[in-house]
């Protein structure tokens, strides 16, 4: 059970848009439609953000959005703000288990 | 609201056995999901340890698997976690989360607890 690939760190400026991937296999992300995201703040615990590759839970801004094409998810964070400044790591489903992404750092310039 | 609180104790020494308690309130956990344990190494990313449904069916990380057990107590409304033979790679901070069986995703978190290994 490998972690999944992220790249280590995005950057984007205040109103633009980044997209973060997430690359696993056809055993995890390209297996099945259960890939979520978390955002992490420092010192802070994560926070779903979005489930089921494209599902956003009740209070999450509808800036974020989820897609899947073959092994690789990615998180598309629209209209950047400051305080999408955090870590983002995605998980997946796999044969009973889950598996986390390596985290990406995204930095707003 | 559904809200997680981990305890137990910081600092256990190497080889013993790593032991975490997490309370839930506003939900029974007898009523459903599956409740989980992930670490975060200082500075790094998340891990999943394991989960476990309400009914008893437990899923570990194959990395793990030998070393960790997880269990429910109903009466309490707690999940606990142990951790046996530990080394200063266990040094982390352990989160306790519900799992949503459906998804899965982990949709509440505790905030965390530092565990370090140390003699």
């Amino acid at each position: 059970q490998s972690a999944l690939t992220q790249p280590a760190s995005v950057s984007g400026s205040p109103g633009q848009s980044i997209t973060i991937s997430c690359t696993g296999t056809s055993s995890d992300v390209g297996g099945y439609n259960y890939v979520s995201w978390y955002q992490q703040h420092p010192g802070k615990a994560p926070k779903l953000m979005i489930y089921d590759v494209t599902n956003r839970p009740s209070g999450v801004s509808n800036r974020f959005s989820g897609s899947k094409s073959g092994n690789t998810a990615s998180l598309t964070i629209s209209g950047l703000q400051a305080e999408d400044e955090a870590d983002y790591y995605c998980s997946s489903y796999s044969s009973s288990s889950r598996v986390f992404g390596g985290g990406t750092k995204l930095t707003v310039l | 609201q559904v809200q997680l609180q981990e305890s137990g104790p910081g600092l256990v020494k190497p080889s013993e056995t790593l032991s975490l308690s997490c309370t839930v309130s506003g939900y029974s956990i007898s009523s459903g999901y599956y409740w989980g344990w992930i670490r975060q190494p200082p500075g790094k990313g998340l891990e999943w340890i394991g989960s476990m449904y309400h009914s008893g069916s437990t899923f570990y990380n194959p990395s793990l698997k030998s070393r960790v057990t997880i269990s429910l107590d109903t009466s309490k409304n707690q999940f606990s976690l142990k951790l046996t033979s530990v080394t200063a790679a266990d040094t982390a901070v352990y989160y306790c989360a519900r799992d949503v069986p459906a998804a899965p995703a982990f949709d509440y978190w505790g905030q965390g607890t530092l565990v370090t290994v140390s003699s």
